[in-house]
Order: C-alpha cells, then structure tokens, then sequence
C-alpha cells in the first residue's frame, strides 16, 4: 500500500537546469517535508509545510524553493541545479496525531 | 528538540534478539521517542514511537526507562532483512514539528 509517493528514482540534470521533484501523499496529511541526504551528515532538512500554500524553511533552504498548491502534493524546486545539490531528496508527510512519519522512497538527483 | 546519543553500529546474530540502545537524557516531558529505520538505498520507515509507557507492536518493543533519560529498541528475533541504520529521535508534537536525524546506528544482522 502506497503512501507516499516521489516522481523519480533516479534523476541527471545539467548545472544550470531548472529542477522540478514532486512528491504525492494520499493519507491527507497536513505536514509535508523535503530532505536531502548525504554520506555523513545524515538527514537534513530543506523546507516544510504544515498546511496548504504555507511553508517553512528547514535548516538548509538555500537553493531551493517549494510549491504546496494542493494539500496532497508538495513540490521541491532547484531554480539553478548546481553540482553540490547532487544528492538523495526524500520526501515525507505527518498528520496531526501523534503517530508516524511516511518517507517516499527517495530521489537520487545528479548534476553534471 | 532533544539530542540524542546512539552507538555508531551493531552486530547482532540472526534469530537472536537485537537491543538497540538510546541516550537522550535532556529529553523534557512532552517529547515523545520515535524509532525509525533506513535499510540502504530506501527512504526512512517509522518503527515505533512513546512517550513513557513501554510499547510493542508487530515489529519491536520499545523500553523507556522510568526516568525517560534512555531507550531501548528491542528487535525480538532479528532477520538479515533487519540489517539498516536505526535512528532514534525525541521531539515534541506540534503543528510543524519536525524530526531530527541524527547519525544512528547501523545494525548488521549476520546469519
């Protein structure tokens, strides 16, 4: 049963490219998260949004926007890919309640 | 939200019981403890969580001592499918809370 779902597995974009990641939950969750992950730092956090058209800038947002037009769907945006952004993107949603965090199954983004 | 302090890796023999350990002794009273786990080229699958009463579900156990200051995550009869990072993370439950990863503990499960 799917939860959480991303727009690709696997990505190769140009420096320079505009770079769209969509990621879809179907749980109705109000809580939506973009993180990337890289060797040795872990999981870090890029933005999130806790309801539709608000978001919230995570701990590293430079380079990157997000779009939350429906309460389902929450865009991460690379305005200019750089070769630094090269890394696993993955995208997760909370409710309310107390209960679990659903993680899609991640997108590996590389830039040439 | 609470940091916390978890060994960098683990063995553990298949079948045998995998107890994996958790520090987060500046944890406050409304953070609740939150288990998840990362099996390699996977995104994050949550495990278990509580506040201070000791949980079980269909996959682990989770121990919080009485002082809240550490946990335990009990993997009862541990798979090879079982070896990944598991990270343990404390945080409070508000609108837009969110989780912090820290680096975790890769358990490996060894036949």
């Amino acid at each position: 049963d799917v939860k959480v779902t991303q727009s690709s597995r696997y990505l190769v974009k140009r420096t320079g490219e505009k770079v769209f990641l969509e990621c879809v939950q179907d749980m109705d969750h109000e809580n939506m998260f973009w993180y990337r992950q890289d060797p040795g730092l872990g999981l870090r956090l890029i933005y999130f949004s806790y309801d539709v058209k608000m978001k919230e800038k995570g701990d590293i947002p430079e380079g990157y926007s997000v779009s939350r037009e429906k309460k389902e769907r929450f865009s991460l945006i690379l305005e200019s890919a750089s070769t630094n952004q090269t890394s696993m993107y993955l995208c997760a949603s909370r409710g309310l309640r107390p209960t679990e965090q659903y993680f899609g199954p991640g997108t590996r983004l590389t830039v040439t | 939200d609470a940091k916390t302090t978890q060994p960098p890796s683990m063995d553990c023999a298949e079948g045998r019981a995998a107890n994996l350990p958790c520090n987060h002794s500046t944890i406050s009273g409304n953070e609740y403890v939150y288990w998840y786990r990362q099996i390699h080229s996977q995104g994050p699958q949550y495990i278990i969580h509580g506040l201070k009463n000791n949980e079980t579900n269909e996959m682990a156990s989770l121990i919080i001592t009485e002082d809240r200051k550490s946990s335990t995550l009990i993997l009862p009869h541990a798979t090879l499918r079982d070896t990944a990072v598991y990270y343990c993370i404390v945080r409070v439950l508000t609108l837009g809370s969110r989780l912090t990863f820290g680096e975790g503990t890769q358990l490996t499960v060894n036949p």
